[in-house]
């Protein structure tokens, strides 16, 4: 079945550090993938999505590229800011739009 | 707009209380669906409607009832819930159309707590 593995966290870093949070995936098919950011008490938001290989999805200074041939879709940002302390999920949707996969999150906590 | 509203934001209930949790979107999505998430958790699927019917059901306890009135409305209604019933309750909306690039947009959810 399908899977979704991210990086283990908390992660915490320093204002203006560079964010990596890794993910990679298992799926039939051709999956579209997701970043989804949860901030506390919050609900999910979208903060990005590529649907098929070598797609580069950005928001707010965020990036992921879909990655075929390695299967990952990593998120980056150049310079954190204490603002994005939040849970970040990534995600797939494959051979249907009814079901998603998440993975288990991953806690950024950014420091002053 | 991709604004999915949920009330009550927060909701304390006793295990013998009926209680109902809603979820609006205007978006004209056709797919609406229940998530439960407890803490330090991704969320789970409970039910899923597509064009007004459902279906999925991950085998949902019968104390968990959707209802799905029109395409802009998802009710959840609680009867008899467990004190592990408490979570945050995420209602997502979709366009529904196939495929796996259909993309879920999800409310703020409901904290309900069952004492």
């Amino acid at each position: 079945g399908d899977s979704v593995t991210q990086m283990e966290g908390p992660v915490t870093l320093s204002e203006e550090a560079f964010l990596t949070i890794n993910c990679t995936y298992t799926a039939t098919g051709y999956p579209s993938l997701f970043w989804y950011v949860q901030y506390p008490g919050e609900g999910l938001q979208l903060l990005l999505k590529a649907t098929k290989a070598d797609d580069k999805g950005s928001n707010k200074g965020f990036e992921a590229t879909y990655r075929k041939e390695t299967t990952s879709f990593h998120l980056e940002k150049g310079s954190v800011q204490v603002s994005d302390s939040a849970v970040y999920f990534c995600a797939l949707s494959s051979g249907g739009y009814q079901k998603v996969t998440f993975g288990t999150g991953t806690k950024l906590q950014v420091i002053p | 707009d991709t604004e999915v509203t949920q009330t009550p934001k927060h909701l304390v209930m006793g295990m013998t209380n009926k209680k109902s949790l809603k979820c609006e979107q205007h978006m004209g999505h056709r797919a609406m669906y229940w998530y439960k998430q407890k803490a330090k958790k991704p969320p789970e699927l409970m039910f899923v409607y597509s064009y007004e019917k459902l279906s999925i059901n991950e085998s949902v306890p019968s104390r968990f009832s959707p209802e799905c009135p029109n395409s802009s409305l998802l009710n959840l209604h609680l009867h008899a819930l467990q004190p592990e019933d408490s979570a945050l309750y995420l209602c997502a909306s979709s366009q529904g159309t196939s495929g796996s690039t259909d993309t879920q947009y999800f409310g703020p959810g409901t904290r309900l707590t069952v004492l």
